[in-house]
């Protein structure tokens, strides 16, 4: 089956650098998103990770382990509007289906 | 660019009703998703659709959920009869590459 494993929730203030962890299991794998979600909006995308390594944009930066089945999403100069649900999403099938956890409430305090 | 438009925003029926959901994706998608998000968890793919054709309806629940894409551009979704723990955001996405997707405001449904 498809399981992947996020804290549910993480806090942080203002300025500060924060790391939200994501392990998988999945049957396939080609690749790890993260998406990031407002309080009743929708899901909008932050970065994908197909290969080993770090991917930067930004402020957002995201890492993947394929041989450890493990990925985290790092967000530095922490802002308030940053406090939202991040998800991450593993493409399972080369047509593109996602599996998404559970995700991460991300808290930031002045 | 436009974005993922989907309608009704909100939606209340009562149980064994059925209801109807619309989403019209970004020009030029031939990829199209329903996901289910149910409170506190993450969004759960019901069907995808390449262009007019299905990928993957593995988790949609075929004795009472329906859904349907004519000419590869808009889709419906549809829920008959509906079920109490059908209450959840019914989210529309769209996507050019299959790594990127790009979500609509969804359709919050409570069934009472």
């Amino acid at each position: 089956g498809q399981s992947l494993e996020q804290p549910s929730e993480v806090t942080a203030v203002e300025g500060a650098i924060v790391q939200i962890n994501c392990t998988y299991q999945t049957s396939g794998f080609y690749g790890l998103s993260w998406y990031q979600q407002h309080d009743g909006g929708a899901p909008t995308f932050l970065s994908y990770n197909a290969l080993d390594g770090l991917e930067e944009t930004g402020r957002f930066s995201s890492f993947l382990s394929r041989s450890d089945s493990y990925g985290y999403l790092l967000l530095q100069e922490l802002q308030m509007k940053d406090s939202a649900s991040y998800f991450c999403a593993v493409r399972d099938t080369n047509a593109g289906k996602s599996t998404f956890g559970d995700g991460t409430t991300l808290t930031v305090k002045p | 660019e436009a974005g993922v438009a989907q309608s009704p925003r909100y939606k209340i029926i009562e149980k064994r009703q059925s209801v109807a959901f619309w989403c019209n994706p970004i020009s030029g998608h031939a990829t199209l998703y329903w996901y289910q998000q149910i409170l506190g968890q993450g969004p759960k793919l019901l069907i995808q659709f390449q262009n007019n054709g299905v990928v993957d309806d593995s988790q949609l629940p075929k004795d009472r959920f329906s859904a349907e894409r004519l000419k590869g551009v808009d889709s419906t979704l549809k829920i008959q009869p509906a079920k109490l723990e059908d209450s959840a955001v019914y989210l529309c996405a769209s996507s050019f590459s299959v790594h990127e997707q790009y979500f609509g405001p969804g359709t919050r449904l409570t069934v009472t």
